[in-house]
């Protein structure tokens, strides 16, 4: 079953803690983005990656790291620096024009 | 950066019923899409319109493109029930083509049965 996975789905974060959002395609898809999304507005792009051992800062970088040591996976920290983690944050793969979207993680704040 | 800019409305509508959405860019573009967001869930991309096109058409949906006024509407034909989500406009720039998409803030459309 072809796809992209997000874990957890619900994650809680303390003060001061980083965490990592985990991201896993088996799309063989080169290219794999994250997005952050606050209710009422839309998508803001944080990280985008197009090729292993490569990655850009988006828009909204600041607060966050990622890596890509493998093709399949697109992990995602949220560090302490960024001090207003909470939202709804996807993962995409894309081929040609199109993306494809996980089923996203809710982050909130303790 | 932001581009894709949907008119803000919460659209509801009965079953049967067209529902349109609009959406607005700034700078130019190689392509935009459209994609629908169903609640808590990730989005599934519904249609893709290249900028030298002008009209298309995939099932109950029809996009149009207009590069003049930098605008584009979603039209959903004889909407059900299961249309019920939020639908977002993605503008692929000119400047960084597909690698960096810009949405909109999404349109809440509810077909009431």
């Amino acid at each position: 079953d072809g796809g992209i996975t997000q874990s957890p789905k619900y994650l809680f974060r303390k003060e001061g803690q980083n965490v990592t959002l985990s991201c896993e395609q088996n799309l063989n898809h080169d290219a794999m983005y994250w997005y952050r999304q606050d209710p009422g507005q839309g998508l803001r792009l944080i990280y985008y990656s197009q090729i292993v051992n490569d990655f850009q800062k988006g828009d909204i970088a600041e607060g966050y790291s990622v890596s890509r040591e493998k093709k399949e996976s697109f992990p995602l920290t949220v560090t302490s620096a960024q001090k207003n983690p909470t939202a709804f944050y996807l993962c995409a793969s894309r081929t040609g024009e199109k993306l494809f979207f996980g089923s996203g993680t809710q982050l909130s704040v303790l | 950066s932001q581009q894709g800019e949907e008119d803000p409305q919460a659209l509801s509508i009965q079953e049967g019923e067209n529902a349109t959405m609009n959406c607005s860019y700034k700078t130019s573009i190689n392509n935009l899409q459209w994609y629908r967001q169903n609640s808590g869930r990730g989005l599934v991309h519904l249609i893709l319109i290249r900028s030298n096109e002008r009209e298309k058409h995939s099932g109950r949906l029809r996009v149009t493109l207009d590069t003049s006024k930098k605008s584009s509407s979603l039209l959903i034909t004889a909407s059900r029930a299961a249309d019920t989500a939020s639908y977002f406009c993605a503008t692929a720039p000119a400047t960084y083509g597909n690698n960096r998409l810009a949405f909109g803030k999404g349109n809440q459309v509810v077909v009431i049965p």
